[in-house]
């Protein structure tokens, strides 16, 4: 079963627009944490943001927040005013710390910012 | 900061070749992955290892293999290339994960190597 899902394959945003790219995940393990990452066409996996299962608090890292709902196994991430290059695939993904330790990564969602 | 490195960006071999991808990081991290990517598959994973000398089969390890000799570096084996594995392959590396630990639980990755098999 899919631990990661990510409904949208492609978004749309204007620049100086904010846009929410949404995840759900599943799991019976009280703890584990969240990820955020940008891959933009060169490749490279960058790491955008954490959330752990037990933080009080969304996670914030400039732009970028994370609008985490537990009891909805939901951990959409919020880009707030875009920017070009900003454009991107974005993939959530999720870490238990108990069992395999294993990441396990969502399809992704193409993000394209027009200006 | 975390340095994930990957040997080779862009490589092309022929059908029956050896291939070796290799990635080190210099953060001594336990953990390493090689993962798969392709279009419209997201990311597969392929081996893992926990530490040194250890490796476990990930979700697709058939036609391929591993060695982690030094905790440093994770090669990639493809012991007889086929078309079929033309993909771009990602190495990831991490601290082992902890209680509520975003050091421990964030993994790093490489820039990818971008394989062709012709």
């Amino acid at each position: 079963a899919q631990k990661i899902t990510q409904t949208q394959p492609g978004m749309f945003v204007q620049e100086k627009e904010a846009v929410t790219l949404d995840c759900t995940y599943d799991t019976s393990d009280p703890s584990y944490g969240l990820f955020w990452y940008k891959q933009p066409s060169s490749g490279e996996m960058i790491f955008l943001i954490y959330q752990g299962s037990y933080d009080q608090q969304n996670a914030t890292e400039g732009r970028y927040s994370l609008n985490f709902q537990k009891a909805r196994k939901s951990a959409n991430l919020v880009i707030s005013a875009s920017q070009l290059g900003d454009s991107a695939m974005y993939f959530c993904a999720m870490r238990e710390v108990g069992g395999s330790y294993i990441p396990t990564f969502g399809r992704g969602t193409s993000l394209i910012v027009h200006p | 900061d975390v340095k994930v490195t990957q040997s080779s960006r862009y490589l092309v071999k022929r059908t029956g070749e050896k291939v070796f991808l290799e990635c080190v990081q210099d953060m001594d991290h336990e953990n390493m992955f090689w993962y798969r990517q392709d279009p419209g598959l997201g990311l597969r994973l392929i081996y893992f290892s926990y530490d040194v000398k250890m490796k476990e089969k990930g979700d697709i390890p058939e036609g391929y293999s591993v060695s982690r000799e030094k905790k440093e570096r994770f090669s990639l084996i493809l012991e007889s290339a086929s078309t079929n594995q033309t993909s771009m392959y990602l190495c990831a590396s991490s601290l082992s994960p902890g209680l509520q630990s975003p050091t421990g639980n964030t993994i790093y990755f490489g820039e990818g190597s971008w394989l062709t098999v012709v």
